[in-house]
């Protein structure tokens, strides 16, 4: 099926750095989404994306959805504890309803 | 305003037997939709339901089969539970009357399903 490839698997960070991940894709997507899931509990969104080319942020976090529409970016800066936990991208395609398509996701860890 | 509940939290079943997994969804959203998540995996497309009909499925068995009712909540069943059935399976809701930029798709914290 549908993959969207997600890097990296995992990152090992201090607290206070800068985070950066990825997914990219060989189909095109209309909306980009990006979620973190702690454990035990469902995915919550972080940051939605609806325009190619679009940068929003919210907080410490930012995210583009790129111009081919085929990726995105989540950038987390000066990262701190909590942080800590899986974050998946996910993207809808206009075919596909509301049916989302996840990466495999990235395992973040955050030393203090 | 409430969101996704699920339950139960957790469940253990046999190979061979039935689950029912159930979910409730967040007010004012009148579609369900169903994701299997396999442990280190993203999740999994399983089917959606709006107006109590399946709404669209992803790659999955006839044996994986579900219900939406008058109120919006649903059922997620799954017979003959195979050992590979084992994982989290997560609920969300939305409303397929969404406004642009306020993206509605609410996930619940899920069912884990540990089939033995």
């Amino acid at each position: 099926g549908q993959q969207l490839n997600q890097s990296p698997q995992s990152m090992f960070i201090q607290e206070g750095e800068d985070v950066s991940m990825n997914c990219t894709s060989s189909s095109i997507f209309n909306t980009w989404l990006w979620y973190k899931q702690d454990p035990g509990e469902g995915p919550v969104l972080l940051i939605a994306l609806y325009k190619a080319g679009e940068l929003t942020s919210n907080g410490r976090l930012t995210a583009q959805f790129g111009i081919t529409r085929k990726d995105s970016f989540l950038n987390i800066s000066a990262s701190i504890p909590s942080d800590v936990g899986i974050y998946f991208c996910a993207g809808l395609q206009e075919t596909s309803g509301s049916r989302l398509t996840f990466g495999e996701g990235t395992q973040l860890t955050v030393n203090p | 305003e409430t969101g996704v509940t699920q339950s139960p939290t957790h469940l253990i079943k046999t190979r061979g037997q039935q689950v029912t997994l159930r979910c409730s969804s967040q007010s004012g959203h009148n579609t369900v939709s169903w994701y299997q998540q396999a442990l280190g995996q993203g999740p999994q497309f399983i089917f959606q339901y709006y107006r109590e009909e399946e709404n669209g499925r992803g790659n999955f068995p006839p044996r994986f089969s579900g219900l939406q009712f008058p109120n919006y909540s649903s059922e997620l069943n799954v017979n003959a539970l195979e050992l590979d059935d084992s994982a989290l399976y997560l609920c969300a809701s939305s409303s397929l009357r969404q406004v642009q930029g306020d993206y509605g798709y609410t996930f619940g914290s899920g069912t884990r399903l540990t089939v033995v």
